[in-house]
């Protein structure tokens, strides 16, 4: 089946730090990569998304690549902000057989940025 | 224009009770989600509709019971509420089911005592 692994948490950072949070995946079929952000106290926003393999996404500074040939989607960001403290999720989807038909969470990495 | 929508925001109940938490949402999405946050899963697929009348389990269906007679409603039931079921549940809509953004609500916070 699927699933999806991410670094484990908590990520404390001072702000202007750089921040990599690694996103690992295992798939049937040619799954679409998404990086999903959230705020306390609120659902789940889109933050980006890539649909095949060595598409770039970006929004808000934040890059992730989907790299094929080592089944990862890490996500990266050049200079944190204290706003940008959140919990991160990976996640995939695919039109696999069954229940692969879903997107498919990693377990989320909660960032803290300090000022 | 909200968007998509849940009510209540949060609910205490007890076990043993029957609990309907809704779900709208205003974009005519032909495909709604339930999922169930608990520390240490990420987000877990509790059942989903692909259009009025069909709907289809998830990964972690059991005690859960769906309708969506309305395009635009997903209301989700737990018929004996159970301790393991104190969560944070959201709802999500999408146009379609693969390679498409999935929205969020807000989420309902649930207690079962």
């Amino acid at each position: 089946g699927n699933s999806v692994t991410q670094m484990e948490g908590p990520v404390t950072l001072s702000e202007e730090a750089f921040l990599t949070i690694n996103c690992t995946y295992t798939a049937t079929g040619y799954p679409s990569l998404f990086w999903y952000v959230q705020y306390p106290g609120e659902g789940l926003q889109l933050l980006l998304k890539a649909t095949k393999a060595d598409d770039k996404g970006s929004n808000k500074g934040f890059e992730a690549t989907y790299r094929k040939e080592t089944t990862s989607f890490h996500l990266e960001k050049g200079s944190v902000q204290v706003s940008d403290s959140a919990v991160y999720f990976c996640a995939l989807s695919t039109l696999s057989s069954g229940s692969a038909r879903q997107l498919t969470f990693g377990s989320g990495t909660q960032l803290t940025v300090l000022p | 224009d909200a968007g998509i929508t849940q009510s209540p925001r949060y609910k205490i109940t007890e076990t043993g009770r029957q609990v309907t938490l809704m779900c709208h949402q205003t974009w005519s999405h032909s495909y709604m989600f339930w999922y169930r946050q608990d520390l240490g899963h990420g987000l877990r697929l509790i059942y989903y509709s692909a259009a009025a009348d069909i709907t289809d389990k998830g990964e972690v269906p059991d005690g859960y019971v769906v309708s969506r007679s309305k395009t635009e409603n997903f209301p989700l039931t737990l018929e004996s509420a159970t301790r393991s079921q104190t969560s944070v549940y959201f709802c999500a809509s999408s146009e379609a089911l693969v390679r498409e953004t999935q929205y969020f609500g807000p989420g309902t916070r649930l207690l079962v005592l």
